[in-house]
């Protein structure tokens, strides 16, 4: 089993539709979440990090589910220029500086 | 600020070749990572550094060497190419934050080097 694991989609939602997307860890003892977005051909920018709470940002929601090791992005009213590769990033806090990055979420939003 | 900047953005080796990809920050970061994307798998972490002459291990150190003379520069060395390190390889610096393995922190990437070993 993968240590961060996320459905690589494509998932293809028309503008305005409401999406959301699941990564899933294998360490219990994980501590930090984040979310990061990559256009194609670019670099990984950070998106949001994933707090216990739960966090928004303007039409991003990111949870956290520690009970069955899961975290979740949702999307709301998808722009065109939301179409991205989404990146699940857990630290395992196995000790030492380790990120595991999830291989991503491809998404499409069409006009 | 320039940010992460990387060197070369395209490279052809042959196999066996060696050459040093180049990174640099001018963030005052103390933390510095390389990593290599292929399809389907996400980035895995090849080296990192904690500060200016401090590196260690990640998950896939096979076949690079790394070197922290500066804070500034963290240049990544492949020392005999194979096919198998066609990938492309980003860099990665961020704040230390509070404690010394903090990874709370906002990693800033550079822009990624194509890299193409036949």
């Amino acid at each position: 089993r993968k240590e961060v694991e996320q459905d690589p989609g494509p998932f293809n939602v028309p503008e305005g539709a409401t999406v959301a997307f699941n990564c899933t860890y294998s360490n219990s003892a994980s501590q930090s979440f984040f979310w990061y977005r990559q256009d194609c051909r670019k670099e990984p920018k950070l998106l949001m990090s994933v707090y216990s709470s739960g966090n928004e940002d303007g039409r991003f929601t990111a949870q956290l589910n520690r009970a069955s090791q899961y975290i979740s992005l949702l999307i709301r009213d998808s722009k065109l220029s939301d179409s991205a590769t989404y990146l699940c990033v857990v630290n395992p806090n196995t000790g030492g500086f380790k990120t595991i990055f999830g291989a991503g979420t491809r998404l499409f939003v069409k006009a | 600020n320039a940010g992460v900047t990387q060197t070369p953005k395209f490279q052809v080796l042959k196999t066996g070749q060696s050459m040093t990809l180049q990174c640099a920050q001018d963030m005052n970061h103390e933390y510095m990572s390389w990593y290599r994307q292929d399809p389907g798998m996400g980035l895995r972490l090849i080296h990192y550094s904690v500060g200016a002459g401090i590196t260690d291990q990640g998950e896939v150190p096979n076949g690079y060497n790394v070197s922290r003379s500066t804070t500034e520069d963290f240049p990544l060395r492949l020392l005999s190419a194979a096919p198998s390190q066609t990938s492309v390889y980003f860099c990665a610096s961020s704040y230390s934050g509070q404690g010394v393995m903090s990874s709370y922190n906002e990693q800033f990437f550079g822009p990624g080097t194509r890299l193409t070993v036949l």
